[in-house]
């Protein structure tokens, strides 16, 4: 098992281009996430799909759009880069995002830098 | 709004020393909390606490849950330079239709040096 795969693992933009990161994982896992992490800001939620079929906004979707291809793949699209979104971005899965239980499996993280 | 507040925000110590990494948090119906290690890359999973389950071990690595204070510790006895880290705390949602949006502190920074 591969896990939680994501691409690129670093890319360098310039403001105003788009881009796609590409997330999938193997486990068969019915919720996925994409998170951004900054210096000092721990994790924060930019996207998630609770199942197939459904994605919803976290705590700083702005600048953002998700696409749930299936139930393997969840990509993060960014229409037109800011030097804000500078950041590592993370892909996560979980068996279920409801309940007491929710241990969510990560990727190895896109290294973004919007010049 | 859940808050998850995480402290210190780095340490510094040499091996063999204990740590004692800690979290508090505020959330509506608490379920229960996760603590990750992030290591270069991805963060990866610790330990899950309940309001059933209130204290885990495993080797050097243990954590408490006070539901009454509402906070939990890490602790890391006898440490070592691969224990050189971010550590992360999280609590999901309530439930509804929150489903996992995991609410995360904004880590601990350890360094043990050798």
């Amino acid at each position: 098992n591969a896990g939680v795969t994501q691409t690129p693992k670093f890319q360098v933009l310039k403001t105003g281009q788009s881009m796609t990161l590409q997330c999938a994982q193997d486990m068969n896992h019915n919720s996925m996430y994409w998170y951004r992490q900054d210096p000092g800001m721990g994790l924060r939620l930019i996207y998630y799909s609770a199942s197939e079929g459904t994605t919803d906004k976290g705590e700083v979707p702005n600048g953002y759009n998700v696409s749930r291809l299936n139930k393997r793949e969840f990509s993060l699209r960014l229409e037109s880069a800011a030097p804000s979104q500078t950041s590592v971005y993370f892909c996560a899965s979980s068996e279920f995002g409801g309940g007491a239980r929710n241990e969510q499996f990560f990727g190895p993280g896109t290294r973004l830098t919007v010049l | 709004e859940d808050k998850v507040v995480q402290s210190p925000l780095s340490l510094v110590v040499h091996e063999g020393d204990t740590v004692t990494l800690n979290c508090s948090y505020e959330v509506t119906n608490f379920r229960s909390l996760l603590w990750y290690k992030q290591e270069k890359k991805a963060p990866t999973f610790l330990f899950m606490l309940t309001s059933s389950g209130i204290e885990k071990k495993s080797g050097r690595l243990s954590s408490i849950l006070d539901k009454k204070e509402l906070f939990s510790i890490l602790n890391i006895t006898a440490t070592q330079t691969g224990d050189s880290a971010i550590y992360l705390c999280a609590v999901p949602p309530a439930g509804g239709t929150s489903y996992g949006k995991l609410t995360f502190g904004q880590g601990t920074i350890l360094t043990v040096h050798p």
